[in-house]
């Protein structure tokens, strides 16, 4: 089993819509979360990150933790072309952290 | 700030040379990461440092390679003999503090070729 997983896509979704991105995550002592986009041959960029179950919303953005069901989520509100990319989630353990797969998203005008 | 910087951009090399990347983190943060992404098995961890002392190694695929952190402000990831499945983009990322509540900010990646 993989210690962070993603579904790796493609993901497709219209310009407008909301796109959902979905995590899971093998180690309960799991303290921090991240979500990155990563544009084709660029280097990964933080977009949001989360440390306590719930909902936290940043502009288009809503990061969804559930450490019950070792799950992490990131909703895009009103996708745009410019959110295509791949999306990395990323758990950090005290300075372990490890990054899922990935998952490419685009949006289509 | 100018973000983490490293060099070379792009490094294409001979099976058994030496290869020597290098990356300068943001001013005042504490941590650096070295990373490795390839298609296979996307974003690896490979070393971090805390105030220029390696921490954790465990990421290192083998002796061939090396890191060091001589100052705050420098550090080299050293692979000697490089093999073609070293091929990857290397990437180093900077952090002000660590535990859980480090954000970590990359750099723009070295690409390495080996033939």
């Amino acid at each position: 089993q993989k210690e962070v997983e993603q579904n790796s896509g493609p993901l497709s979704v219209p310009e407008g819509a909301i796109a959902s991105l979905n995590c899971t995550y093998s180690d309960r002592g799991s303290q921090s979360f991240f979500w990155y986009r990563q544009y084709s041959g660029k280097s990964p960029e933080l977009i949001m990150f989360i440390y306590s179950n719930g909902d936290k919303e940043d502009g288009r953005f809503t990061a969804q933790l559930n450490k019950a069901s070792q799950y992490v989520s990131l909703l895009i509100r009103d996708s745009q072309p410019s959110d295509s990319a791949t999306y990395l989630c990323a758990v950090d353990n005290n300075n372990d952290m490890r990054f899922g797969a990935g998952t490419r998203l685009t949006v289509k005008p | 700030d100018a973000g983490v910087i490293q060099s070379p951009r792009h490094e294409v090399t001979e099976m058994g040379q030496e290869v020597t990347l290098r990356c300068k983190p943001i001013s005042g943060h504490d941590y650096l990461f070295w990373y490795r992404q390839t298609m296979m098995r996307g974003l690896e961890l490979l070393i971090y440092f805390n105030n220029n002392v390696p921490i954790d190694d465990s990421g290192m695929p083998e002796d061939r390679f090396s890191a060091k952190m001589p100052n705050a402000s420098f550090s080299t990831l050293k692979i000697q003999p490089s093999e073609p499945r070293d091929s990857a983009v290397y990437f180093c990322a900077s952090s002000r503090e660590g535990g859980y509540t480090d954000t970590q900010y990359f750099g723009p990646g070295t690409r390495l070729t080996v033939l």
